[in-house]
């Protein structure tokens, strides 16, 4: 069965640690993404990427890092430069060629993620 | 920028119809929408491209009219099973991305 799994599903996190939110996906798409939503918010982009070893900061990058050295795989560090990261965080993927924005997103069932 | 739905929240009897919209300030080529249950991950419903088109599947479709840039969702003869947070993304010619609006929600009562 094709994909997205994100692990783990909760993650309590102390303040000052980093912590990263793992998102594989076998749909063999090129691009993915990782989204924050809060309670009550839309989503909101932090990081896609097209293509292996290559990335872009979304609207929210701040506090956050990335890396894409698979194709199926696109995990998710947050830091602790990070000053709110309680939020629940989805991964996605599309495929079809570029424009992405032209291709429908697959989204994993997310990471909702606690500071203590 | 993100674009703005509307209204923010809707609740409705089974059976009623209802339209949600969605308006940019930028020119739009797609739009997607989505619609997501508490707590999961948000389901595709369509994509429509430049070109005015209207999409459906069983009674649920969506208009993109690009000069007002704005898209908008119909729900027609709504089942419990609509339930759920509705957003659609939008994306600007040759864009990589999309970006959200702040959702619609929609509750549907026996």
């Amino acid at each position: 069965d094709g994909g997205i799994t994100q692990s783990p599903k909760y993650l309590f996190r102390k303040e000052g640690q980093n912590v990263t939110l793992s998102c594989e996906q076998n749909l063999n798409h090129d691009a993915m993404y990782w989204y924050r939503q809060d309670p009550g918010q839309g989503l909101r982009l932090i990081y896609y990427s097209q293509i292996v070893n290559d990335f872009q900061k979304g609207d929210i990058a701040e506090g956050y890092s990335v890396s894409r050295e698979k194709k199926e795989s696109f995990p998710l560090t947050v830091t602790s430069a990070q000053k709110n990261p309680t939020a629940f965080y989805l991964c996605a993927s599309s495929g079809g060629g570029l424009p992405s924005s032209y291709n429908e997103q697959f989204f994993g069932p997310g990471t909702r993620l606690t500071v203590l | 920028q993100q674009p703005v739905q509307s209204p923010q929240a809707v609740i409705l009897r089974e059976g009623e119809d209802a339209v949600i919209n969605c308006s940019s300030s930028k020119a739009l080529y797609s739009v997607h929408w989505y619609r997501q249950k508490h707590g999961e991950a948000p389901v595709f419903l369509m994509i429509l491209l430049k070109g005015g088109e209207q999409k459906g599947h069983e009674k649920i479709s969506a208009s993109f009219n690009e000069k007002k840039q704005q898209s908008s969702l119909y729900l027609t003869a709504s089942q419990l099973s609509y339930s759920g947070t509705y957003f659609c993304g939008t994306g600007i010619q040759g864009a990589q991305k999309l970006v959200f609006g702040q959702g619609t929600r929609l509750t549907i009562n026996p």
